[in-house]
């Protein structure tokens, strides 16, 4: 069983259209994250949500909609979508309030490309 | 945004030791340091932390200065497969900021 899973795998859309991608851990655990990795490699922290509460938000344009209907599932909506979205988005959980001392799981990724 | 600084690459022999290091000079007293690597087309996945005292696991070890300005993370016997970009991380809660890494090469 995968601990953390991230549907789509591949996205591949036109700018301007709205996408959804979607998390799941069945990890138990009760704080995920979006993380976004751009063509430079760089990963960036997006989102984090404890309890399904919004705890940290970057300066993430308000395109970008986190939707957590439950601890286990934390989706990610994109509206109006910009040939700069592309990139790898990561999806990760952590337990215990994500505590400094709580390693983090990370899902495999979904590799978006705007055209 | 990253609290660590790391060499940007390192290269090592296949089945010899690596020694990763990371510059923490800013750290907190409740401060974990993490470390985390990516594998190729792979999300990041957990190596290792710790707070003050050196850390061991099946994967790797964790040296920790002793004023917790620096640490180095130890791979004992390299192999092909621990190619990736290594991040050292300053863990806070709710929050797990990576820097650019340190990419490693393990050469057979």
């Amino acid at each position: 069983d995968t601990a953390v899973s991230q549907t789509p795998k591949y996205l591949v859309t036109q700018m301007g259209n709205d996408k959804s991608i979607k998390c799941e851990q069945n990890l138990g655990h009760d704080t995920m994250y979006w993380y976004k990795q751009d063509s430079k490699k760089f990963l960036k922290i997006m989102f984090s949500y404890n309890n399904k509460e919004l705890i940290i938000n970057e300066t993430v344009p308000n395109r970008f909609s986190p939707k957590s209907p439950d601890k286990a599932h934390l989706n990610l909506h994109i509206n109006s979508l910009e040939l700069g979205d592309s990139a790898v988005y990561f999806c990760a959980s952590s337990q215990m309030g994500g505590a400094r001392n709580t390693e983090a799981f990370f899902g495999q990724g979904t590799r978006l490309t705007v055209v | 945004d990253a609290k660590t600084t790391q060499p940007n690459s390192m290269e090592s022999n296949e089945e010899e030791p690596v020694h990763l290091p990371c510059n923490h000079s800013t750290i907190s007293g409740t401060d974990y340091i993490h470390w985390y690597r990516q594998l190729p087309s792979q999300g990041p996945e957990y190596v290792i932390h710790g707070l003050t005292s050196n850390v061991n696991n099946r994967m790797a070890s964790l040296a920790i200065a002793e004023d917790r300005k620096s640490s180095t993370l130890i791979l004992h016997r390299a192999t092909l497969r621990d190619a990736a970009v290594y991040y050292c991380i300053l863990r806070e809660n709710n929050d797990m900021r990576f820097g650019a890494g340190t990419r490693l090469t393990v050469k057979p």
